[in-house]
């Protein structure tokens, strides 16, 4: 049983076209996030929604909107992809905000 | 310059090897946590600690609040540690992370 469950593995699109990235987890946690490791592998916070809240919102494009329908599941939306959105995206949670972190396996985003 | 900076940023060594990986902080922090991320891409947490020392197996982390720097050692390293070891700090909220060591375990 996977504890926090990313969907798709793997994404190539093209530039323009708009795509989503599910997570769910079974863990109970009440807090998820999202997170994107560039190329050179720097992982850095986009999101985080505690009890489907949104709690932390970095300086991400606007394109970019997480949606968190029950305290289990947080989706990230993109729209008008391009060529820079390209990278890992790392679904996590924990039980609260000071609590352990799980990671989801990752999703590979290829924008061309 | 980043606020969590590790050091080596790339570390090879034979196996049965003690390692050890630095990381230091300029923040204010309630807790550091240690990530490792296999050559596949997954992300494992390892230790969240917010003082002193904690140990789990090969693996011992420690924190040193006042000098704002952690260490994760690696007793009897084999080449299943190869990875990269990512420190990463809690500051208000969020996880701030460093730049990964990759330790390559030669048999």
């Amino acid at each position: 049983d996977t504890a926090v469950s990313q969907t798709p593995k793997y994404l190539v699109t093209q530039m323009g076209n708009d795509k989503s990235i599910k997570c769910e987890q079974n863990l109970g946690h009440d807090t998820m996030y999202w997170y994107k490791q560039d190329s050179k592998k720097f992982l850095k916070i986009m999101f985080s929604y505690n009890n489907k809240e949104l709690i932390i919102n970095e300086t991400v494009p606007n394109r970019f909107s997480p949606k968190s329908p029950d305290k289990a599941h947080l989706n990230l939306h993109i729209n008008s992809l391009e060529l820079g959105d390209s990278a890992v995206y790392f679904c996590a949670s924990s039980q609260d905000l000071g609590g352990g972190y799980t990671f989801g396996s990752g999703t590979r985003l290829t924008v061309v | 310059k980043n606020e969590v900076e590790q050091s080596p940023q790339n570390l090879t060594a034979q196996e049965g090897e003690f390692i050890t990986i630095n990381c230091s902080y300029s923040v204010g922090i309630s807790a550091l946590h240690w990530l490792q991320q296999h050559p596949g891409g997954g992300i494992v947490s390892l230790f969240m600690l917010s003082s002193g020392k904690k140990k789990h197996g090969r693996l011992i982390a420690t924190i040193n609040i006042q000098e704002k720097h952690s260490s994760l050692h690696i007793t009897a390293s084999h080449p299943r540690d190869s990875a990269v070891y990512i420190c990463a700090v809690r500051g208000a909220q969020k996880l701030v992370f460093g730049q990964g060591t990759r330790l390559t375990i030669n048999p």
